[in-house]
């Protein structure tokens, strides 16, 4: 397994341009999440997913989309960069606990470091 | 080992001797709650994880208590060593199949 996989590691962009940033995982893991994390700060959840075709967002949600038509993809679309959006990424992924009895790891991808200029 | 809350970014313990990291959380419909280990440069890791119907749960050399009374978590690390020194973020969630929210996390620094 490859685990959590995140494209690209390093990125930059100048304001209003838009990107995707590419996270996969081959886990077969029902649950993904997006989040971001600024210097010396905790992480704050962007978008989450429980499932092919399910999305809800998070805590600061403006100015992403995301979308889940796979089971394996999710990717998180920046409309038009702003320099507020400078930040690293983390996509992370975990089994939901249906039936309980399953541990709650959710596994992290290494990070995509965005720099909006 | 100190015990500190989240207010204080930095705990500083002696190698060998125990961490006490301490989380207080707001939201009394909290179900889960999951600790995780981020060291520099790299992804947050899983450490352990505990429901609200239980008050302790013991891993490899790491303990977690809940209170649920004051809201309070906090992660035991038995025999603090130098591979111990990162971040540690504790996470809530309302359910199992709902988001997690991370807290702003408390770095460990192992002094040799």
């Amino acid at each position: 397994n490859a685990g959590v996989t995140q494209t690209p590691k390093f990125q930059v962009l100048k304001t209003g341009q838009s990107m995707t940033l590419q996270c996969a995982q081959d886990m077969n893991h029902e649950y993904m999440s997006w989040y971001r994390q600024d210097p010396g700060m905790g992480l704050r959840l962007i978008h989450y997913s429980v499932g092919a075709g399910i999305t809800d967002q998070g805590e600061v949600p403006n100015g992403y989309n995301v979308s889940r038509s796979t089971t394996e993809d999710f990717p998180l679309r920046l409309l038009s960069a702003a320099p507020s959006q400078t930040s690293v990424y983390f996509c992370a992924s975990s089994l939901l606990g249906k039936g309980g009895g399953k541990s709650y790891e959710q596994y992290f991808g290494p990070g995509t470091r965005l720099t909006v200029t | 080992g100190e015990s500190v809350g989240l207010h204080l970014p930095t705990l500083s313990v002696q190698e060998g001797d125990n961490s006490i990291i301490n989380c207080a959380y707001s939201n009394s419909a909290s179900d889960y709650f999951i600790w995780y280990k981020q060291e520099s440069g790299k992804g947050p890791q899983f450490i352990i994880d505990i429901r609200s119907n239980m008050d302790k749960r013991q891993g490899q050399r790491v303990t977690v208590l809940l209170n649920k009374t004051v809201k309070h978590l906090s992660l035991q690390i038995a025999a603090t060593q130098p591979g111990d020194s990162a971040v540690y973020f504790c996470a809530e969630s309302r359910s199992r199949d709902d988001k997690i929210i991370f807290g702003k996390g408390t770095r460990l620094h192992i002094l040799p």
